[in-house]
């Protein structure tokens, strides 16, 4: 049963520190990308990857989040110095894009598949 | 800028009753538009998707439409269960890029 796995599941953290969330892709996907969810904002798009290379990272920002995908297996969501605004739920999902189009597979019709997030909480 | 609404914002209803989730999207150049589903805790598991050429879908209890030109779909839940309790959230694609805006989503409780 193929899933998106991230970890850490759940971290708390101190103000400050730095934090580093990492993510599974489903194997053979080609697009990686972290979301962001919050009660206000809802889900945000923060940055996303196509074949490892970074796409669109306008969703994040630039003085203390890095994303990166060190190879085909992993994806990684660096924030440092960590801020409590920060505190949220951070998503991975992977999905197999080729020349454009969405290959759709699954029955539902759509190969995208979320992670069960990463639930920061900064102090 | 592409922005997606979701109405209501949260529903309670009876077990075994007929519901509608709203959703509206202000470009109607999308190139499809998903419904998830989102339990407590979890990650969100894709229930639905419509491209932009069709009107509808269906799974099992549940089926989508979708109006382009007006920049609405509806989810309607036949036969409402208490595993149906959730919150749903519509999102689009539009043409020009491929990653999924997402509406603010509907909580919704079904009670036995």
């Amino acid at each position: 049963d193929a899933r998106v796995t991230q970890t850490p599941r759940h971290k708390v953290t101190e103000m400050g520190q730095e934090v580093t969330m990492r993510c599974q892709p489903i194997l053979g996907h080609n697009t990686v990308f972290w979301y962001r969810q919050t009660m206000m904002q809802g889900l945000e798009l923060l940055a996303y990857f196509r074949n490892r290379a970074p796409l669109d990272d306008s969703g994040m920002p630039k003085d203390r989040f890095s994303a990166e995908m060190p190879d085909a297996t992993l994806a990684t969501l660096k924030i440092q110095p960590s801020e409590p605004r920060d505190s949220a739920v951070y998503f991975c999902a992977s999905d197999l894009i080729i020349r454009g189009t969405l290959i759709n597979r699954t029955p539902s019709g759509n190969t995208i598949y979320f992670g069960e997030g990463s639930w920061l909480t900064v102090v | 800028k592409q922005e997606v609404t979701q109405i209501p914002a949260a529903l309670s209803v009876p077990e075994g009753e007929n519901l509608v989730l709203n959703c509206s999207f202000t470009d109607s150049a999308i190139y499809n538009l998903q419904w998830f589903r989102q339990d407590p805790g979890k990650g969100l598991t894709s229930l639905l998707l419509i491209q932009s050429s069709q009107r509808e879908q269906t799974s099992g209890r549940l089926n989508a439409s979708l109006d382009k030109s007006s920049g609405r779909s509806t989810l309607y839940i036949a036969a409402s269960q208490p595993g149906d309790s959730a919150t749903y959230l519509c999102a689009v694609i539009g043409t020009g890029f491929q990653k999924l805006v997402f509406g603010t989503g509907t909580r919704l409780l079904v009670s036995p």
